[in-house]
């Protein structure tokens, strides 16, 4: 088993242009999760989904948009950059809302 | 809504010496109580948890203490590595909630 993954590795963006992450999981767990993480801000939840075809907005979901359009996977969209969405972005995923498995991140620089 | 805050955010000592992270949550009625590590580079990984109706929880060199009454759950690590260095986080879930509340981190440092 892969656990999670996260698509890509690390990305720099110009202000304006969009793209979308991508986080997959093979453990057939309902609840998936996007974090960003910040120096001194802890894990901050953006957007989070319970099942397949729910998304529920976190605390910082401004300027993000997702999708869970097949149970496996959950994607995370940034319309229109911004340099304050530079971060590293964690997925996460459970089976219900306890013990999440992570996925090793994706780097995010927005110039 | 649920808040933790957790303490210290940094924590250095010396290899072999005890660490003790500390956690306050607000919910009263949260019930589930992880921890996590995150090693330089990776994901968080859980480490240890504790339901609300257990007091401690130990794991080899790793434990876990919580007090409902006040509020409050603790890390503990004996007999420290410098493979203990890492970022850890401590969070709560409230009573029927569906996401986990972080706190902010602590970063430990153990030196040889």
């Amino acid at each position: 088993n892969a656990g999670v993954t996260q698509t890509p590795k690390f990305r720099v963006l110009k202000t304006g242009q969009s793209m979308t992450l991508l986080c997959a999981q093979d453990m057939n767990h309902e609840y998936m999760y996007w974090y960003r993480q910040d120096p001194g801000m802890g894990l901050r939840l953006i957007h989070y989904s319970v099942g397949e075809g729910t998304t529920a907005k976190g605390e910082v979901p401004d300027g993000y948009n997702v999708s869970r359009l097949k149970k496996q996977n959950f994607l995370l969209g940034l319309e229109s950059a911004a340099p304050s969405q530079t971060s590293v972005y964690f997925c996460a995923s459970a089976t219900g809302a306890e013990t999440q498995y992570f996925g090793p991140g994706t780097r995010l620089l927005v110039l | 809504g649920e808040n933790v805050e957790q303490h210290p955010s940094t924590l250095s000592v010396q290899e072999g010496d005890s660490a003790v992270i500390k956690c306050t949550y607000s919910d009263s009625a949260s019930n589930y109580f992880p921890w996590y590590k995150q090693e330089l580079g990776k994901g968080p990984q859980l480490i240890i948890d504790i339901r609300s109706n257990v007091g401690e929880k130990k794991d080899q060199r790793i434990a876990v203490t919580l007090n409902k009454t006040a509020k409050h759950f603790s890390l503990h690590i004996t007999e420290t590595q410098p493979e203990d260095s890492a970022v850890y986080f401590c969070a709560a879930l409230p009573w029927a909630g569906t996401a986990l509340i972080f706190g902010k981190g602590t970063t430990l440092s153990v030196s040889s």
